[in-house]
């Protein structure tokens, strides 16, 4: 069984700071994915970032990284210059890897942080 | 990326109706889809793992003879919501994940029984 946690109901950021949301995870499977996902007040699910669990960088997408470590079980996103748009959702969520691509569908969900960019 | 597309987007039905979400890949072929539901300011719950050509993998908890599920081609699954009941009112969100990349999302469906 897999387990994320996020313990940040909600994170305020002025307009143009950096903001950190956290993410810990629970897993017996060896390989997995991790992925932040954004989700504003229309529902829509919009993917940020991925990091495989053997991945040796750190991801980086844009103003999104993910602050990954591995013995910690944490996978932190790191949003860089917020912007007023950032507002919204934010959901982490991890799969097991090495099933094939279905893997990648059936994600596991933490409780999600509401973020908050104040102009 | 990858479409999903989801409809209807909202739908409003009276206790005891049925109602039907469909969820198609656009642009791509999925053997596999998935269903969750997620209430206000909530995590999303993964439902089911809908399986072209055969039947529904339900999770524990979930009721299959209410929430049918039909994967009837490699684009098309179906989420029906059976003798809805306000308590069935909630945030129905599908995926699908093309060969070896992140999962892609319908835009969701709003349900509310009245």
């Amino acid at each position: 069984a897999q387990k994320i946690t996020q313990t940040q109901p909600g994170m305020f950021v002025q307009e143009k700071e950096a903001v950190t949301l956290d993410c810990t995870y629970d897993t017996s499977d060896p390989s997995y994915g991790l992925f932040w996902y954004k989700q504003p007040s229309s529902g829509e699910m919009i993917f940020l970032i991925y990091q495989g669990s053997y991945d040796q960088q750190n991801a980086t997408e844009g103003r999104y990284s993910l602050n990954f470590q591995k013995a910690r079980k944490s996978a932190n996103l790191v949003i860089s210059a917020s912007q007023l748009g950032d507002s919204a959702m934010y959901f982490c969520a991890m799969t097991p890897w090495g099933a094939g691509g279905t893997s990648y569908g059936k994600l596991t969900f933490g409780q999600g942080t509401i973020l908050t960019v104040h102009p | 990326g990858a479409v999903v597309s989801q409809h209807p987007s909202r739908v409003i039905c009276k206790s005891g109706t049925s109602v039907k979400i469909e969820c198609r890949s656009l642009d791509f072929q999925a053997t596999t889809m998935f269903w969750y539901r997620q209430f206000p300011k909530q995590s999303l719950m993964l439902m089911a793992t809908s399986n072209e050509g055969s039947k529904a993998t339900y999770e524990q908890g979930v009721e299959k003879d209410k929430f049918l599920i039909n994967h009837a081609s490699l684009t098309l699954s179906t989420l029906t919501v059976t003798s809805a009941h306000p308590e069935d009112s909630s945030f129905y969100i599908c995926s699908a994940t093309p060969q070896d990349t992140e999962a892609f999302f319908g835009q969701g469906t709003r349900l509310t029984v009245v």
